[in-house]
């Protein structure tokens, strides 16, 4: 299956600095991105929806400015958490949409998830 | 408004046992519909999904869904759990967005 890579896979990092995790489809051009934020032992939670080439479109309540997200190519989307706080610790996930051939396809695959600490 | 139900929270089966995982949703039109599972600090992946056609399929590791239309369900299922099964399982549905239940724990005794 089409697989999609997330890097960093856990970070630390001091409370009021920048960190980035990035995302990429690694055989399959994804022109729409997610990224979702996970707490222990709930659900996905969806922060953003990434375009290709445009601007990212948040969910209410999320912060578009402290969560910055671009997607600058087809295979990858980078989402940098800005002026980090301890309450950002989480888990990030994100997924690429796999339009398979011709697009008659539509599957979003999951990356592995960036564990963000924030110290 | 779009939502989706895993109306169990936690299940605990024993080695051997069938499974049944239910997923009831809420949505505008037929979604494309998804299972997934996640082990303990990892990302999800994907078993199985259903787009259209035979609204029974197949995923992997030993795991089928059935589509109920009328029913608004996409249970899962499996003959015969492996403790290696143990894992949270999610269901998701959507178009061009996706929505996720809250998952369901399995543990799996021996």
């Amino acid at each position: 299956g089409a697989v999609v890579s997330q890097h960093p896979s856990w970070v630390i990092c001091k409370s009021g600095t920048s960190v980035k995790i990035e995302c990429r489809s690694l055989d399959f051009q994804a022109t729409t991105m997610f990224w979702y934020r996970q707490f222990p032992k709930q659900s996905l939670m969806l922060m953003a929806t990434s375009n290709e080439g445009s601007k990212a479109t948040y969910e209410q309540g999320v912060e578009k400015d402290k969560f910055l997200i671009n997607h600058a190519s087809l295979t990858l989307s980078t989402l940098t958490v800005t002026s980090a706080h301890p309450e950002d610790s989480s888990f990030y996930i994100c997924s690429a949409r796999d339009l398979g051939q011709g697009g008659l396809g539509n599957t979003i695959y999951f990356g592995e998830g960036s564990w963000l600490t924030v110290v | 408004a779009q939502s989706v139900t895993q109306p169990d929270i936690h299940i605990t089966v024993s080695e051997g046992a069938s499974l049944e995982l239910r997923c009831n949703y809420s949505y505008g039109a037929t979604p494309y519909l998804f299972w997934y599972v996640q082990s303990p600090g990892q990302g999800l992946q994907l078993l199985l999904k259903y787009f259209s056609g035979d609204t029974l399929v197949q995923g992997i590791k030993g795991f089928e869904a059935e589509f109920k239309r009328s029913q608004s369900s996409f249970n899962l299922r499996k003959p015969s759990v492996h403790w290696s099964d143990a894992a949270e399982y999610f269901c998701a549905v959507g178009v061009n967005q996706f929505y996720f239940g809250t998952g369901t724990s399995l543990t799996v005794i021996p």
